[in-house]
């Protein structure tokens, strides 16, 4: 079946430098998937961040980007300066174009990011 | 503004304790989901609806119950609980469609000794 990994289970950065968090799937059925970062803050739910339907595209959402890369099955999300507020877990999940209309998700493991001032 | 809530926040049960986790959602949605996220695992998806009566199984069902009473109402049940099945569990809604964005409630944690 599908799957997604996220090598950093934990990444800490300093306030106002750069993240990126890397994002890999493996999408075994015929056609291309739709790819997804949510992220969680402490005490919520997830939320989506952004999403990409498209493969070649580009989605940005709150002064992140990821690039849906189908060369590389890759969907990393970039940040140019982080701030305290964005520490929090982002997940990078992958739905499928199917039959019916379920939006089922595979995540990744998701990646704890820890910004310092 | 999207509204998916889950009680209890926290629960602890013993082994072979029957538990219910309940989830509502005000989005008028129609597809809910049960997850579990689980250390080095992503969240992984126990059973869904897509309408009050429904119930598809998702990846990891194995000892999980699910009734979708209403739109609104989501219930996971755990009748024989076991250590193996203390996790942080999410529910979501979404509208349907295979992007379709899911909403999520704040989790429950549910720990069986």
């Amino acid at each position: 079946g599908d799957s997604v990994t996220q090598t950093e289970g934990q990444v800490t950065v300093s306030e106002s430098k750069s993240l990126i968090i890397n994002c890999t799937y493996s999408a075994t059925s015929i056609g291309y998937p739709n790819l997804f970062w949510y992220v969680r803050y402490p005490g919520e739910g997830l939320q989506l961040l952004l999403k990409v339907i498209t493969a070649g595209q580009k989605g940005s959402s709150r002064g992140f980007e990821a690039t849906y890369n189908k060369e590389a099955t890759s969907f990393h999300l970039q940040k140019a300066s982080v701030q305290e507020s964005d520490s929090a877990v982002y997940y990078c999940a992958l739905s499928r174009h199917t039959g019916g209309l379920s939006g089922k998700l595979t995540f990744g493991e998701g990646t704890q990011v820890t910004v310092i001032s | 503004e999207a509204a998916v809530t889950q009680s209890p926040r926290n629960k602890v049960t013993v082994t072979g304790g029957n538990v219910t986790l309940s989830c509502r959602q005000t989005n008028s949605h129609n597809y809910m989901y049960w997850y579990r996220q689980d250390t080095g695992h992503g969240l992984r998806l126990i059973h869904y609806s897509y309408g009050a009566g429904n119930l598809q199984i998702g990846d990891v069902p194995d000892g999980y119950k699910a009734t979708r009473t209403t739109q609104e109402d989501f219930f996971l049940l755990l009748e024989l609980a076991s250590p193996s099945q203390t996790s942080l569990y999410f529910c979501a809604s979404s509208d349907w469609g295979n992007y379709a964005e899911q909403f999520f409630g704040p989790g429950t944690r549910l720990t069986v000794l």
